[in-house]
């Protein structure tokens, strides 16, 4: 499984444009990028899944470059409701080696 | 409603008590897992189940125990539990094909004393 390297926090302002980075040099032909939300105690929430180029949904937009090295999570016009740790996750998931592993995450702030 | 539920949301407990924390969904999922959420060392994950009575090891297995009897079941026993095992438990699932998202329960806080 590909080892993912994000930024411990990052702080911004509602009503900017939030993107984290997420680094996975190690990426493998058959796996795909997930990111995950989640608030203080509570399990993560899904938030948006990409193989390659962009994809966008609802909530946010990911940015995946042709080499897939690396991925951008961007979140639009943040609010203060945004604040969370975001998770970036690599790999095909369901192959032999199932141990989805999940990092230390970035710790997004946002203020008013 | 689709989800992932656990039981009990909080557990207080003595060392060596022997104790279940009960995994459900209702989504027909192949796939389940467990992990623990410790602060510093964020989501670990426990066991995991591809299906029905198909369980393996992830990072963290000492001291737990996880059955797969039924698609929708997967608790999680903790036969002699200790005080590091004190933590935020939380069960997922998801589909077994392709690379469909985890949904995951609101969580079990355990406290070991």
């Amino acid at each position: 499984l590909a080892k993912t390297t994000q930024p411990i926090s990052m702080d911004s302002y509602e009503g900017q444009e939030v993107n984290i980075t997420c680094s996975h040099n190690n990426i493998a032909t058959n796996d795909y990028i997930t990111w995950y939300q989640q608030f203080p105690s509570q399990g993560p929430r899904f938030i948006i899944q990409g193989y390659k180029t962009k994809v966008t949904n609802e909530v946010a937009s990911l940015f995946i470059p042709a080499d897939r090295k690396s991925s951008t999570l961007s979140l639009p016009r943040v609010s203060l409701s945004d604040t969370a740790v975001y998770y970036c996750l690599v790999g095909d998931g369901y192959s032999s080696a199932s141990k989805i592993i999940f990092g230390s995450g970035t710790r997004l702030s946002i203020r008013p | 409603e689709a989800q992932v539920t656990q039981n009990p949301r909080y557990l207080i407990t003595v060392t060596g008590k022997k104790l279940t924390v009960t995994c459900s969904q209702n989504m027909n999922h192949e796939y389940m897992s467990w992990y623990r959420q410790d602060p510093g060392l964020g989501l670990r994950q426990i066991y995991y189940s591809m299906n029905v009575e198909v369980t393996d090891k992830g990072d963290v297995p000492e001291g737990y125990k996880v059955s797969r009897k039924e698609k929708r079941n997967f608790p999680l026993i903790l036969e002699s539990p200790s005080p590091n095992q004190t933590s935020l438990y939380f069960c997922a699932s998801s589909f077994g094909q392709g690379n469909p998202p985890l949904h995951f329960g609101n969580g079990t806080r355990l406290t070991v004393t």
